[in-house]
């Protein structure tokens, strides 16, 4: 079975500040993908970043990046120019290539810009 | 319609009562899935949907879970004899491309409180 783990529960920052965001899973797997998504106060999962585990190459999309070592089983997300809009719950999550048993979710991390 | 469409948005019942939740997911997604989100973790699979078959239904807790997509469109999940237990936000997802590939589209929940 697939673990994520998100090991600060919360982070705050100042307006226009670079923060990093930690994640770490376990499997077995060797094809697989790994998603940050945005939880805002409306409930709604909204995709920020996609990684093909078979990919080197750093996924990268506007003001958000990730580190991605797979050596280490390391899934970082890096939120540059960070704005009050990114205020929101983040969950990291993985799926197997296969697809079995669905996207597995870490336990999230509540991000505070502040002004 | 635009987006995955999930009903109701609250929903108060008393325990040992039977609740249906309802999605709608985006027009011609194939996938859809359940998760269910309780207070300060990450959403957990419950059951994916590729058409109209349950391609796996592993992640409902027992069997006072169940879930129906008749047509291949709009799901409902249908909770049986609810427990205080069963109290969450349960969330619907959709994808054109099924699991571990494309992007899932999210709902904003159904709050469900069991009291």
């Amino acid at each position: 079975a697939q673990t994520v783990t998100q090991s600060q529960p919360e982070m705050s920052v100042q307006e226009a500040e670079t923060v990093t965001l930690s994640c770490t899973y376990d499997t077995s797997e060797s094809n697989y993908y790994l998603f940050w998504y945005k939880q805002p106060p409306s409930r709604q999962m909204i995709l920020v970043i996609r990684q093909e585990a078979y990919k080197q190459q750093n996924a990268t999309e506007n003001r958000f990046s990730v580190n991605f070592q797979k050596a280490a089983k390391s899934f970082s997300l890096k939120i540059s120019d960070s704005q009050l809009g990114d205020t929101a719950m983040y969950f990291c999550a993985f799926i197997a290539g296969g697809g079995a048993d669905g996207l597995t979710f870490g336990k999230g991390t509540h991000l505070i810009i502040q002004p | 319609g635009a987006g995955v469409s999930q009903t109701p948005s609250n929903k108060v019942t008393e325990k040992g009562k039977y609740v249906e939740l309802r999605c709608d997911p985006i027009s011609g997604h194939t996938a859809l899935y359940w998760y269910r989100q309780s207070l300060g973790q990450g959403p957990e699979f419950l059951i994916y949907f590729q058409g109209t078959g349950a391609a796996d239904d592993s992640g409902l807790p027992n069997d006072r879970f169940f879930a129906v997509r008749p047509e291949g469109s709009v799901s409902t999940l249908k909770i049986q004899r609810t427990e205080r237990g069963d109290s969450a936000v349960y969330l619907c997802a959709s994808s054109l491309l099924g699991r571990g590939t494309g992007e899932l589209f999210f709902g904003e929940g159904s709050r469900l409180t069991v009291l």
